[in-house]
């Protein structure tokens, strides 16, 4: 069975430029999740969709952004590019949403702002 | 709100001790409790979870945790460490309608030879 995938690997973009993040979940997974580890931040909620909706949103600026598309797959969005938006972000999919339901992660991708 | 402490950023211990790993926990309903595994260059892996079901809970790689409540713990062992162990650990909170794990902030573990 494979697991999450995510796309690309890495990602090197500019202040200002926008980001595109891609996720394909494990299948049967309905519920995608996205975080971002940031150096000396640890691992932060940023968005989780289910069925095509968003169902829950971390404490980040509207900038940050994303959908769910009708096989599941997730894209995560991030206009407006600051230095700080540099970090690690995992996609995590699990079956339909429950707190004792296991996220399954991703590799994630690296993303670079210069 | 929930919430994760893990106590030490850097745990170093030698090849075929203890491993301890803290993790504590604050949250106004029981909790379901995770400890995840992360290799360099990787994703996260689950190595335990724990649903209320039993207190001591078993879970990959000789790992074990134990959810005491009174003490609001949740920290991890593994009786001998293999040099394979090295990597970082994250222990994560979530409960019931809200599930969205909530991370401390990592353990990094060394195993010396």
């Amino acid at each position: 069975e494979a697991g999450v995938t995510q796309s690309p690997t890495h990602l090197i973009k500019t202040r200002g430029q926008q980001a595109t993040l891609r996720c394909s979940p494990i299948s049967g997974h309905t519920s995608v999740y996205w975080y971002q580890q940031a150096l000396g931040l640890g691992l932060q909620f940023l968005l989780w969709y289910d069925e095509g909706e968003e169902r829950n949103r971390g404490n980040f600026p509207p900038r940050f952004s994303g959908r769910q598309f009708p096989n599941y797959s997730s894209e995560l969005n991030v206009n407006a590019l600051e230095l700080e938006d540099s970090a690690l972000y995992l996609c995590a999919s699990s079956l339909a949403p429950s707190a004792y339901n296991e996220q399954f992660f991703g590799p994630g991708t690296r993303l670079t702002v210069l | 709100a929930q919430s994760v402490t893990q106590l030490g950023s850097h745990v170093s211990v030698s090849e075929g001790a203890l491993v301890l790993l803290r993790c504590n926990y604050s949250s106004s309903v029981p909790p379901y409790l995770f400890w995840y595994v992360q290799y360099p260059n990787q994703g996260l892996q689950l190595l335990l979870k724990y649903t209320s079901a039993a207190t001591l809970v078993k879970g990959i790689n000789g790992f074990e945790a134990e959810f005491k409540k009174s003490e609001t713990s949740f920290h991890l062992t593994k009786p001998s460490a293999h040099m394979s162990d090295a990597a970082e650990y994250f222990c994560a909170v979530s409960r019931a309608g809200n599930t969205p794990l909530v991370f401390g902030k990592g353990t990094r573990l060394s195993v010396i030879a």
